[in-house]
């Protein structure tokens, strides 16, 4: 089976840098996703890592390590509008397995 | 709108009652799913159809749960004989089949309440 661990909360305040961690037990294991959802939205993709390394989209930064079975969502420049709930996913050929998400509270 | 459409948004029942999803993907993708949502979990894969072939249907879902998709376009979700641990968000996704990220492109969901 797969299991993701992520933690439950992290509250920041505004400008500040967030870094959710994600530790991993899967086989098959193809590459790391991370999904941001809005209370009573949809999930929504942020970023990919099938490869050992940094991906930087805008704000947000993904990081991956294979090895470790560990990944990490960076936020940076925390605004408001990221208050939402975040969720590592690991991908085995054609299907996503989601953690339980870590619900991110951006204070002003 | 050209996103994945999900009807209804809300459904509530009685138990022992049937229901039925339906979910529009994206119209060039092949690959559909259908996962679960509880509060405060995240999404659990419920089945899985590349074009109109269930390829995978999760050991967690009974048998009172069905899917189709029967012109590898539009699909159902059917749950017979409601139970209240049945209530949650059904999502469903999209995909190419070719996408080398495995992006899945969500619906909005529908919630289901169970009496």
């Amino acid at each position: 089976g797969q299991s993701l661990e992520q933690p439950s909360e992290v509250t920041a305040v505004e400008g500040a840098i967030v870094q959710i961690n994600c530790t991993y037990q899967t086989s098959g294991f193809y590459g790391l996703s991370w999904y941001q959802q809005h209370d009573g939205g949809a999930p929504t993709f942020l970023s990919y890592n099938a490869l050992d390394g940094l991906e930087e989209t805008g704000r947000f930064s993904s990081f991956l390590s294979r090895s470790d079975s560990y990944g990490y969502l960076l936020l940076q420049e925390l605004q408001m509008k990221d208050s939402a709930s975040y969720f590592c996913a690991s991908l085995n050929d054609y299907k996503l397995s989601f953690g339980a998400g870590t619900t991110v509270t951006v204070r002003a | 709108d050209t996103g994945v459409s999900q009807d209804p948004r809300h459904k509530i029942t009685k138990r022992g009652q049937n229901v039925t999803f339906r979910c529009d993907p994206i119209s060039e993708h092949n690959r559909l799913y259908w996962y679960r949502q509880t509060l405060g979990q995240g999404p659990e894969f419920l089945t899985y159809f590349q074009n109109e072939a269930q390829l995978e249907k999760s050991r967690l879902l009974s048998d009172r749960f069905s899917a189709e998709r029967p012109k590898g376009s539009f699909s159902t979700l059917e749950i017979q004989r409601t139970e209240q641990g049945d209530s949650a968000m059904y999502l469903c996704a999209s995909s190419l089949l070719d996408s080398v990220t495995g992006e899945l492109f969500f619906g909005e969901g529908s919630r289901l309440t169970v009496l």
